[in-house]
């Protein structure tokens, strides 16, 4: 049973555009989230990440919008850029954390000169 | 350079011949974690640790060990390997439980 959901396999955007990611999750426990980047050949990178106790985090071109009444977050990028293109994973923890992280199956980006 | 190294990258062995990946940070970090990633499946935890000498099981452990008695070291163990452990793995680390993870490159096991 998929704790972390991401529905979309892969999105395609146009560069300059917003490129939005979504993730959704079934446990409510949850009360960290956080994006990872991944390329090809490579491990994850860390990207963003957001505490339950907010619904906005801001970082540069990124931002995760968490809405915790849906269980639902997203990422959006803007502008998009074709460096941005790859694998995005939104992953999850419990409180107490201890590194027991949940992560959902990643969504391909593609970002289209 | 702050990285998480793991050895070997590729390796394809025989069903039951016992292999080590070996995975090493310079970070310090107190947590370390060993993922499996499969198509359709993303990232599956198999074990992680909290400190020397501390380690649990992650969401699929069946096949596996690990030991931590160094910080910096965290060795993932197939006894036995089987074909359903063909898969790519990734190590981690990182400084607590709420923070951003450190992933190694990967070490692509196939199991013939």
């Amino acid at each position: 049973d998929q704790q972390v959901k991401q529905n979309s396999p892969s999105l395609s955007v146009q560069e300059g555009r917003i490129s939005i990611l979504n993730c959704d999750y079934t446990n409510s426990m949850f009360d960290y989230f956080l994006w990872y980047k991944k390329y090809p050949a490579e491990g994850p990178t860390f990207l963003i990440s957001i505490s339950s106790i907010k619904d906005k985090n801001e970082d540069g071109r990124f931002t995760v919008f968490l809405n915790k009444s849906a269980k639902h977050l997203s990422l959006h990028i803007v502008p998009s850029q074709p460096g941005d293109s790859a694998v995005y994973f939104c992953a999850a923890s419990v409180p107490g954390g201890y590194q027991k992280v949940t992560f959902g199956i990643g969504t391909k980006l593609q970002v289209i000169p | 350079e702050a990285q998480v190294t793991q050895n070997p990258r590729y390796l394809i062995t025989v069903t039951g011949k016992k292999l080590t990946v070996t995975c090493s940070q310079n970070m310090n970090h107190e947590y370390m974690s060993w993922y499996r990633q499969d198509p359709g499946l993303g990232l599956r935890q198999i074990y992680y640790s909290m400190n020397v000498e501390v380690t649990d099981k992650g969401d699929v452990p069946e096949g596996y060990k690990v030991s931590r008695k160094e910080k910096r070291n965290f060795p993932l163990i197939l006894e036995s390997p089987s074909p359903n452990q063909t898969s790519l793995y990734f190590c981690a680390s990182s400084t607590g439980g709420y923070t951003e993870a450190f992933f190694g490159q990967g070490t692509r096991l196939t199991v013939v």
